[in-house]
């Protein structure tokens, strides 16, 4: 069975500070799909990053980075000189090419960025 | 492009009575999920749709639940017997459908609240 935590239930960090958000999976599959969205306020869910288990590479979007190590089952997210705006839940989610198509959840981590 | 929209954006209702829940997908979106997130947790997946069909309604809680996608395009929701343990924000998502895990992109979802 798949699953995916987020140990970290909230994090308060002063504007241009930098968060790390971690996500663990379990999945006994090996062909896989990492996921990370973003809640805001607002609460519509919006993509990030997908990323599947063939390609270790970390990625770099702008102010965001994503550092995915097999070895430790993590998938971990982090914002560089966070901004008031980035305050939101953020999901990792996962999705087993065994189990179709349908993305398991974490419990998400609200971040709040504080000016 | 529009994106998912889903009315109504908010639900209130009474226990017992029926509600039907509206998704429309991305244009040329063929593969269409149902989640739901109750306050404080990740979304849970419900049921997902291929085309007209539902590959796989393993989410769906009971058989209160039922969802319907006549044409393959909106896609609908529907909660008979509604009990106060269903209030959630019943989210909607849309993919294109290669084979492959394609990204979900979601709807702004719908409040219900059972009164």
């Amino acid at each position: 069975a798949q699953k995916v935590t987020q140990a970290q239930t909230e994090i308060s960090v002063v504007e241009k500070e930098d968060v790390t958000l971690d996500c663990v999976y379990e999945t006994r599959d090996t062909t896989y799909y990492l996921f990370w969205y973003k809640q805001p306020p607002s609460g519509e869910l919006v993509f990030l990053i997908r990323r599947n288990s063939f390609d270790e590479q970390n990625e770099i979007s702008g102010r965001y980075s994503w550092n995915f190590q097999k070895s430790t089952s993590s998938f971990n997210f982090t914002i560089t000189a966070s901004q008031v705006v980035d305050s939101a839940v953020y999901f990792c989610a996962l999705s087993e090419k065994a189990a179709g198509n349908k993305l398991t959840f974490g419990g998400g981590t609200r971040v709040l960025v504080k000016p | 492009g529009a994106g998912v929209s889903q009315t109504p954006s908010n639900k209130v209702t009474e226990k017992g009575k029926y509600v039907e829940l509206r998704c429309d997908p991305i244009s040329g979106h063929t593969a269409l999920y149902w989640y739901r997130q109750s306050l404080g947790q990740g979304p849970e997946f419900l049921i997902y749709f291929q085309g007209t069909g539902a590959a796989d309604d393993s989410g769906l809680p009971n058989d209160r639940f039922f969802a319907v996608r006549p044409e393959g395009s909106v896609s609908t929701l529907k909660i008979q017997r509604t009990e106060r343990g269903d209030s959630a924000v019943y989210l909607c998502a849309s993919s294109v459908h290669r084979g492959l895990q394609e990204t979900q992109y979601f709807g702004p979802g719908t409040r219900l609240l059972v009164l």
